[in-house]
């Protein structure tokens, strides 16, 4: 079983749509969560972090359950520049960064 | 600030020579840096880890003597890939990490294919 699972997608949306994006951990342990964007042939970047009270930066709401193992990203109001892929990253007590699979997202007109 | 670059951004080389990928912090000092691989359609795999000065900390299934890495500076980590093989054709990103957070900052990448 892989320590962070994503559905690869992909996600198929118009303009304006809201997308949710899930994502499970195995490793009760980990201690950070994280969802970060990689655009096609990119490094990637972070989008945001994730906190049990689940925090919102503009149209993104990020939420994490721990009970669960389990974190979502809400995306509201797509746009086109919102098409990348989005990596679920849990960090570890160790500090090692591990990345999901990412969820692919494309945003049509 | 927390800049990190990667040299060089794309390699082409022959079945057997070695390549050095460079991954430098431009405006912070590293004390750990991390290198991963990604194949096409999967997500970044952890190579290892590598603190100034010390020796590097290998994942599981990853050869040391494959994959040698270098610490030698504050700012500066080095990955040789020796004796390449096509299927060592991947996407090499390095990330840093200063001593003020645990935030890592991703160089741009290496897509390294081996012909």
């Amino acid at each position: 079983r892989k320590e962070v699972e994503q559905d690869p997608g992909p996600f198929n949306v118009p303009e304006g749509a809201t997308v949710a994006f899930n994502c499970t951990y195995s490793n009760s342990a980990s201690q950070s969560f994280f969802w970060y964007r990689q655009d096609c042939r990119k490094e990637p970047k972070l989008l945001m972090s994730v906190y049990s009270s689940g925090n919102e930066d503009g149209r993104f709401t990020a939420q994490l359950n721990r009970a669960s193992q389990y974190i979502s990203l809400l995306i509201r109001d797509s746009k086109l520049s919102d098409s990348a892929t989005y990596l679920c990253v849990v960090n570890k007590n160790t500090g090692k960064l591990i990345f999901g699979q990412g969820t692919t997202l494309q945003v049509k007109p | 600030g927390a800049v990190v670059s990667q040299h060089p951004s794309w390699v082409i080389c022959k079945s057997g020579t070695s390549v050095k990928i460079e991954c430098r912090s431009l405006d912070f000092q590293a004390t750990t840096m991390f290198w991963y691989r990604q194949f096409p359609k999967q997500s970044l795999m952890l190579m290892a880890t590598s603190n100034e000065g010390s020796k590097a900390t290998y994942e599981q299934g990853v050869e040391k003597d494959k994959f040698l890495i270098n610490h030698a500076s504050l700012t500066l980590s080095t990955l040789t890939v020796t004796s390449a093989h096509p299927e060592d054709s991947s996407f090499y990103i390095c990330s840093a990490r200063g001593d003020f957070g645990a935030e890592q900052y991703f160089g741009p990448g290496t897509r390294l294919t081996v012909t």
